[in-house]
């Protein structure tokens, strides 16, 4: 099976910006996470889909937002971009519906100047 | 939410050697998983691990759920192993906490 792939891997914006990410998951799996990591901050949970439905959300401001389709694919939306948001951006997917084990994609790294 | 903290933060390593990582948690978890960073940034899988023992090669885990820890144990450590150890637990059934991971160098 493929495993999670995310686009774009690198990414350059500016500050004001607005940026979409995109996950696709392993097939089968119906639940994708999101996940932002700095070094400040370390590794933390931004949102959680499952059918298309956000089920779960971190703390984090209105300016981060997601949706899932159908497919299960993911994306996520980052609006007036600030230096802060700097990151790596990891998706993970897992399969619903027994063991809730976690697989990450290879992220993306967003450089916000 | 539910803290999660993980020793030592860095560990420097002859080739060989073994080594322990410690993960504590605050509350009980449904879920706990071991990883490992690569230099890239990729995530890698190593153990789906919320009780009990497990071993993969020359990596093994256990995890005592009632008293709150999970250790990764890695024995005859290789350059390879060299990266950031997260654990991560699950208390809702769809949100993981990480750990601020344990940074592993490994030296020939």
């Amino acid at each position: 099976k493929a495993g999670v792939t995310q686009t774009p891997r690198y990414l350059i914006k500016t500050r004001g910006q607005q940026v979409t990410l995109s996950c696709s998951p392993i097939s089968g799996h119906r639940s994708v996470s999101w996940y932002q990591q700095t070094p400040g901050q370390g590794l933390q949970f931004l949102f959680e889909y499952f059918s298309e439905t956000q089920r779960n959300k971190g703390n984090f401001p209105g300016r981060f937002s997601g949706r899932q389709f159908s497919n299960s694919r993911s994306e996520m939306n980052v609006s007036t971009l600030e230096l802060g948001d700097s990151a790596l951006y990891l998706c993970a997917s897992s399969f619903v519906g027994g063991i809730y084990e976690q697989y990450f994609g290879p992220g993306t790294r967003l450089t916000v100047t | 939410g539910i803290q999660v903290e993980q020793s030592p933060p860095d560990l420097i390593l002859q080739e060989g050697a073994n080594s322990t990582l410690r993960c504590n948690f605050s509350d009980s978890v449904n879920n706990l998983q071991w990883f490992h960073q690569n230099p890239w940034g990729q995530l890698i899988n190593l153990f789906y691990i919320p009780s009990g023992t497990k071993q993969n090669g020359r990596l093994s885990a256990t995890t005592v759920a009632t008293e709150r820890y999970s250790l990764l144990y890695i024995s005859s450590s290789q350059t390879t192993d060299s990266g950031v150890y997260f654990c991560a637990v699950d208390i809702t059934g769809n949100q993981f906490y990480f750990g601020t991971g344990t940074s592993l160098t490994v030296i020939p």
